[in-house]
């Protein structure tokens, strides 16, 4: 069965500074995909950045980008120039497609606080 | 275009109640699921449904059903429910093509005493 392992749950950066967040999965599949959430006080949950397994080409998003090593089984979020609205819940999730659903597996978050 | 609506978005009910969470999607995505939140944990999938008139167990469906209503809703049901059901739920939809994310509604809290 896959896992998805945050081992971090808090951290705390100050504004305007790069923050890293770690995450790794155990999995046997070699096409999958990999996502990054956020979860604000709001309680929604937002998507920030997405990764296809079979791209090497790590994936960017504005201020977003990750760290994927395949063979490590290592998918780091990095958040540059960071900002007080990236206060935050972040969860890792893994997804290998199944037939025609696709169901996200869920690290157990890191919570990260930016400082003003 | 509202995304994923949830309701109600706060419940409280004892012991042995009955109550059915609603969902509804007008994105005109073919996959639902429904998922809990404990403190401290991710969201972890009750039950899914790939498409209309489909819906599979996912890893905690101990205690739920679900009706795939039709395309555009997915209600979740406690039959008789549990202080061990107090959770957040959320509902979410994908589409089978494309980037595969899954779009999550605002959630439910729901206490159970």
């Amino acid at each position: 069965a896959q896992t998805v392992t945050q081992s971090q749950p808090e951290m705390s950066v100050q504004e305007a500074e790069t923050v890293t967040l770690s995450c790794t999965y155990d999995t046997s599949e070699n096409n999958y995909y990999l996502f990054w959430y956020k979860q604000p006080p709001s309680r929604q949950m937002i998507l920030v950045i997405r990764q296809e397994a079979y791209k090497q080409q790590n994936a960017t998003e504005n201020r977003f980008s990750v760290n994927f090593q395949k063979a490590a089984k290592s998918f780091s979020l990095k958040i540059s120039d960071s900002q007080l609205g990236d206060t935050a819940m972040y969860f890792c999730a893994f997804m290998k497609p199944m037939d025609s659903s696709y169901k996200l597996i869920f690290g157990s978050g890191t919570r990260l606080l930016v400082r003003p | 275009n509202a995304g994923v609506t949830q309701t109600p978005k706060f419940q409280v009910l004892k012991t042995g109640q009955s109550m059915t969470l609603q969902c509804a999607q007008d994105m005109n995505h073919n996959s639902m699921y429904w998922y809990r939140q404990d403190p401290g944990m991710g969201l972890r999938l009750i039950y899914y449904s790939a498409s209309e008139g489909t819906t599979d167990k996912g890893e905690v469906p101990n205690g739920y059903n679900v009706s795939r209503l039709n395309k555009r809703e997915f209600s979740l049901r406690l039959e008789s429910a549990a202080p061990s059901q107090t959770s957040v739920y959320f509902c979410a939809s994908s589409e089978w093509e494309g980037g595969r994310e899954q779009y999550f509604g605002p959630g439910t809290r729901l206490t159970v005493t």
